[in-house]
């Protein structure tokens, strides 16, 4: 079964400061797909950034970096030099092979960044 | 500009009446979904569909309904079997056939039931 675990419901961030959100998951598959997106309060979902399971380097992209540890199941998502504008929801996701259309979604951690 | 459109934005709905909430895509994606996001929480899939006239349920497909007449198209019919209907809908499509393709969303559909 595919599952993705999102441990941290709430984070506070000081502007300008770093922040990791966590990601954990299981799947039996070999290759599969994670990824990160934003939902600030107006409700809409912002794709963030994809790392595949076979690629060899950490994704980027601008201030978002994914820290891919296949080894440990986990695919956190580093946020560099916060901004008042990242307080929002932000969840990880997963696409597996076995049934690629099907994406499997995490409970999701709010982040409020502090000016 | 290619995208998802979702409508209404907002919809009010008497108990007992059954609703349903337009999606349309104009991305060329085969798959669609229809995912239901409840306050604080996060996405729970509803229905997905992979082709034309083909749709399988998602974890929470109990009191719902779609179709998929046209590539373009994914309604979704919330019935009045369904008994919390309030909620946050989202629909979704993604390029079919691999692993790599991101999920593309509309802006969504306030619910509520009256």
């Amino acid at each position: 079964a595919q599952k993705i675990t999102q441990t941290q419901p709430g984070m506070f961030v000081q502007e300008k400061e770093a922040v990791t959100l966590d990601c954990t998951y299981d799947t039996s598959d070999q290759s599969y797909g994670l990824f990160w997106y934003k939902q600030p309060s107006s409700g809409e979902m912002i794709f963030l950034i994809y790392q595949g399971s076979y690629d060899e380097q950490n994704a980027t992209e601008g201030r978002y970096s994914l820290n891919f540890q296949k080894a440990r199941k986990s695919a956190n998502l580093v946020i560099s030099a916060s901004q008042l504008g990242d307080s929002a929801m932000y969840f990880c996701a997963m696409r597996g092979s076995y049934n690629f259309n099907k994406f499997y979604f995490g409970s999701g951690t709010k982040l409020n960044v502090k000016p | 500009d290619g995208g998802i459109t979702q409508s209404p934005k907002y919809l009010f709905r008497k108990e007992g009446q059954n609703v349903t909430l337009s999606c349309e895509q104009n991305l060329n994606h085969d798959a669609m979904y229809w995912y239901r996001q409840d306050p604080g929480q996060g996405l729970r899939l509803i229905y997905y569909s992979q082709i034309v006239n083909d749709f399988q349920k998602g974890d929470i497909a109990e009191g719902y309904s779609v179709s998929r007449e046209k590539k373009e198209s994914f309604p979704l019919t919330v019935t009045s079997a369904q008994k919390n209907p309030t909620a946050f809908y989202l629909c979704a499509s993604s390029p079919a056939g691999k692993n790599t393709g991101e999920l593309f969303f509309g802006e969504g559909s306030r619910l509520t039931v009256l």
